[in-house]
């Protein structure tokens, strides 16, 4: 079965360290993968994607994230935190098995203290 | 502004008594889909519709229905609700695709006693 699994609940850093949070996934065929972001009492907002080339993608405010076809993962990083980027991360994939609609992660919540 | 509107944002209501919740978007998108968030489950997806007149079901559909007579909106009917259709639900939009970039309303918070 398709699946994109989020280790960690919670992902606590110091404000100005670099910060990644874990997405694995589990699908067959060439994957096609994302990050959201969810700020408190709002909805989700795109942050990057892959579907093909460059492993390391590059998306909005500061974020990126690698690809790793060997380890089945897709980290999100920032090479320095702010606290402003506290918030709920969410990691989904495209499933072939559903009509190609998207899996979600159950999401990791990003503490950052300053 | 580009923007998916959602309403009500908060409702509170009892088992078995018919509601909808209503999204809207003006951005001429094809896609839209609606998802429930409960903690520690994510996201999943209800019901999804890749242009008017064509819905599916998502991973959850059932106790729910949707239509889409307009491009524009997509509504969320639950006929009879139950209490564990307490959740936090979002409307979405894309371009044309779920892998196109969505776009999210806010958010409505539906609580059934």
């Amino acid at each position: 079965a398709q699946s994109v699994a989020q280790p960690e609940d919670q992902v606590n850093v110091a404000e100005g360290n670099p910060l990644t949070v874990k997405c694995t996934y589990s699908v067959s065929g060439n994957p096609y993968l994302f990050w959201y972001v969810q700020y408190p009492n709002r909805g989700l907002q795109f942050l990057l994607k892959y579907i093909t080339g460059d492993n390391l993608v590059k998306g909005s405010y500061g974020f990126e994230a690698e690809f790793n076809k060997s380890q089945t993962s897709f980290h999100l990083k920032k090479p320095s935190a702010l606290v402003s980027d506290s918030a709920l991360y969410f990691c989904a994939v495209r499933d072939p098995g559903s009509n190609y609609q998207l899996i979600w992660g159950a999401g990791t919540k990003l503490i950052i203290k300053p | 502004e580009a923007q998916v509107t959602q309403n009500p944002r908060y409702l509170i209501t009892v088992t078995g008594k018919k509601l909808t919740v209503t999204c809207s978007q003006n951005m001429n998108h094809e896609y839209m889909s609606w998802y429930r968030q409960d903690p520690g489950l994510g996201l999943r997806q209800i019901y999804y519709s890749m242009n008017v007149e064509v819905t599916d079901k998502g991973d959850v559909p059932e106790g729910y229905k949707v239509s889409r007579k307009e491009k524009r909106n997509f509504p969320l009917i639950l006929e009879s609700p139950s209490p564990n259709q307490t959740s936090l639900y979002f409307c979405a939009s894309s371009l044309q695709t779920s892998t196109d970039t969505q776009y999210f309303g806010p958010g409505t918070r539906l609580t059934v006693l």
